[in-house]
């Protein structure tokens, strides 16, 4: 079993959509987690960061961890084609980082 | 810009042929680590370095190495490249290990024939 499941998509939706997408994780002692965009041909950049459980929003992203359920989330509100991404869901726990496999996101305008 | 260069872009290789992909961070971070990320697979981990002068094995170290002979950088050799090694390769950084945020260079993308 991975550390961490994510659902891979792709996922399709149009512009001004709430977008939700979800991870999974299986060890509890997870302490950091964070979600990360990848454009095509580029690098993972950290979209959002949180340390233990709860919400965190910074404009039109929430990031939520339920540690109860070993559950993470993002939301994304009144999406736009320039959020056209792959998300990566990571967790890390002592010495190392441990990654989803993404999921492939397009905004249609 | 400070931040992660690797080199190359990209690469197409003999089967066989000896590769080093270079990777050069900016920031003093004292971890860093080299992933690969192939579809349907997501990132995986090859070797990590928590500190100049150490190294690891991660998630899928066999026929790669490592080594970290100054904090800057972290090459990561191909000593006998075979297809199955095709992918797209990352290096990254972080200030603490297993801590705070993961920096990314653009990646190298190795196609082995």
């Amino acid at each position: 079993q991975k550390e961490v499941e994510q659902d891979p998509g792709p996922l399709s939706v149009p512009e001004g959509a709430i977008v939700s997408l979800n991870c999974t994780y299986s060890n509890s002692a997870f302490q950091y987690f964070m979600w990360y965009r990848q454009y095509s041909r580029k690098g993972p950049e950290l979209l959002m960061y949180t340390y233990s459980s709860g919400n965190k929003e910074d404009g039109r992203f929430t990031a939520q961890v339920d540690k109860s359920s070993k559950y993470i989330s993002l939301f994304i509100r009144d999406s736009q084609p320039s959020d056209s991404a792959t998300y990566l869901c990571a967790q890390s726990m002592g010495n190392q980082f441990y990654f989803g496999t993404g999921t492939s996101l397009t905004v249609i305008p | 810009i400070a931040g992660i260069t690797q080199a190359p872009t990209s690469q197409i290789l003999a089967a066989g042929r000896r590769m080093t992909l270079r990777c050069t961070q900016d920031m003093r971070h004292n971890a860093m680590y080299w992933y690969r990320q192939d579809l349907g697979l997501g990132l995986r981990l090859i070797h990590y370095s928590n500190t100049a002068g150490t190294t690891g094995k991660g998630e899928v170290p066999d026929g790669y190495s490592v080594s970290r002979a100054n904090t800057d950088d972290f090459p990561l050799t191909l000593a006998s490249a075979v297809p199955s090694q095709t992918s797209v390769y990352f290096c990254a950084s972080s200030g603490l290990a297993g801590q705070g945020e993961l920096f990314f260079g653009e990646g190298s993308r190795l196609t082995v024939l």
